[in-house]
Order: C-alpha cells, then sequence, then structure tokens
C-alpha cells in the first residue's frame, strides 16, 4: 500500500535555529498538506499546497513558515527560527486528485524545540 | 467559527463490548465527516467517513452515525478488541478548494482484556 514518508522521525533544534522537514507523498497525489498536533492536542491544519503554490494556510502559518517541493517527490516544511512554541509533531498528508477525503498522512516528525 | 469537538476524552470498555465515541459539530456546510485513528507515535489513520446526505454508513466492525439536526456524529465499534486502543479523532471535510480537514479534540479508547 502507497504510504506517505517523513523524515527525520525525530528532530531535536536549539531555539532560533532553522529546521526543515521532509516528507515523499504518494507519486500519484497531487494535494499536499503539512499539519501540526502539539502534545496532547487535535491536529491542526496549517497548509495546504497544489500546482506549486500555497492554495490555504491557517493563522499557524506565519512569515517564519514555508512549504517546498523542490523536485517531483519531495514536500518540506521550513521553519526559520524556531520557537518553544513550536515543539509539536508535524504530519505530513496526500491527497488524490478529484477524491476530497482521500488523504494519507505520513508518520509524523516529533520536532522538540530546547 | 467551525468547530468540531468530542463529549468524552477517555473511553475504558472492556474486550469484546461495543464501544462508541461522540463528536459534536458546529459547521453544517460540510460535505464529509470523517473519523481517524490514531496510535501511539503514528499519523491519523482513516477508518470511516460519511457524506453529509446520509444518517449511517457501516464498514467492517465500525458504523458511523450523523444527525444533522443536532449536528452530531457518532463512532461505533462492535466487539472491541485490544488492537482497538488508541486516540479517536473525528473532523470534518472542509468545503472550500484546499479540501482541509477541521479536526476534533481526540477521545482515547483503551480496551481492559
Amino acid at each position: 500500500e502507497p504510504e506517505v514518508t517523513q523524515t527525520p522521525s525525530h528532530q531535536v533544534t536549539q531555539m532560533g535555529q532553522e529546521v526543515i522537514l521532509r516528507c515523499v507523498p504518494i507519486s500519484n497525489h497531487l494535494y499536499f498538506y503539512w499539519y501540526r498536533q502539539i502534545l496532547g492536542q487535535k491536529v491542526e491544519f496549517l497548509v495546504s499546497f497544489y500546482n506549486n503554490e500555497i492554495s490555504e494556510k491557517s493563522e499557524i502559518f506565519d512569515d517564519q513558515f514555508s512549504v517546498e517541493r523542490p523536485d517531483g517527490s519531495n514536500f518540506t516544511l521550513k521553519i526559520r527560527s524556531t520557537k518553544l512554541e513550536d515543539s509539536a509533531m508535524y504530519f505530513c498528508a496526500s491527497r488524490e486528485p478529484g477524491q476530497g477525503r482521500g488523504y494519507t498522512f505520513g508518520s509524523g516528525t516529533r520536532l522538540t524545540v530546547v | 467559527g467551525e468547530s468540531v469537538g468530542l463529549h468524552l476524552p477517555t473511553l475504558s470498555v472492556q474486550e469484546g463490548d461495543n464501544s462508541i465515541i461522540n463528536c459534536a459539530y458546529s459547521n453544517s456546510a460540510s460535505d464529509y465527516f470523517i473519523w481517524y485513528k490514531q496510535e501511539s507515535g503514528k499519523g491519523p489513520q482513516f477508518i470511516i467517513d460519511i457524506r453529509s446526505n446520509m444518517d449511517k454508513r457501516q464498514g467492517q466492525r465500525v458504523t458511523v452515525l450523523l444527525n444533522k439536526t443536532v449536528k452530531h456524529l457518532s463512532l461505533q465499534i462492535a466487539a472491541t478488541q485490544p488492537g482497538d486502543s488508541a486516540v479517536y479523532f473525528c473532523a470534518e471535510l472542509g468545503m472550500d478548494s484546499s479540501y482541509k480537514l477541521i479536526f476534533g479534540s481526540g477521545t482515547r479508547l483503551l480496551v481492559r482484556p
């Protein structure tokens, strides 16, 4: 069964440092997403990406965040200057074209900012 | 504003019993409501969904009920097994072009042997 792959599984970084979280979506999917889950809380939408541009972003996704699809397979989330409150699980997801509910999530990257 | 929420944070059931997990939502415009299961250290895993024009849908050992009158969604798991222990989230599929998911706050299901 096709999977969404995320690396690394766990990243520890110092406050103020830049981090890049990586994702390989399912190959025939065209819609890509990042969600975040602070420990013990619900999963929150960050950003959606289609046709090489952001289609929607949440209030959380401020100027410190950016996304990129640098080649045909990777989808990255960059946080330029991490804050303690950025510590969370970050999930990448991709979706089949024409299937609103055909989401597949990756296993997540646990980001710890110290 | 939009919100999807849950009534019970933790549900403990005996193995073999049926489980019912509830969810309330406030945005009536969504086309799909979805249940996800999240095991420790993993991403959300799709269980079952229901379209807004239906009130019941059955899968293997799971049933989702949608009551649009009171904006209530429930997940029923028959003959609950230890492997069902996880956190369950309801989610609402946004109607805008991004099809983002709006998640509820989760219910932890504990299955006692």
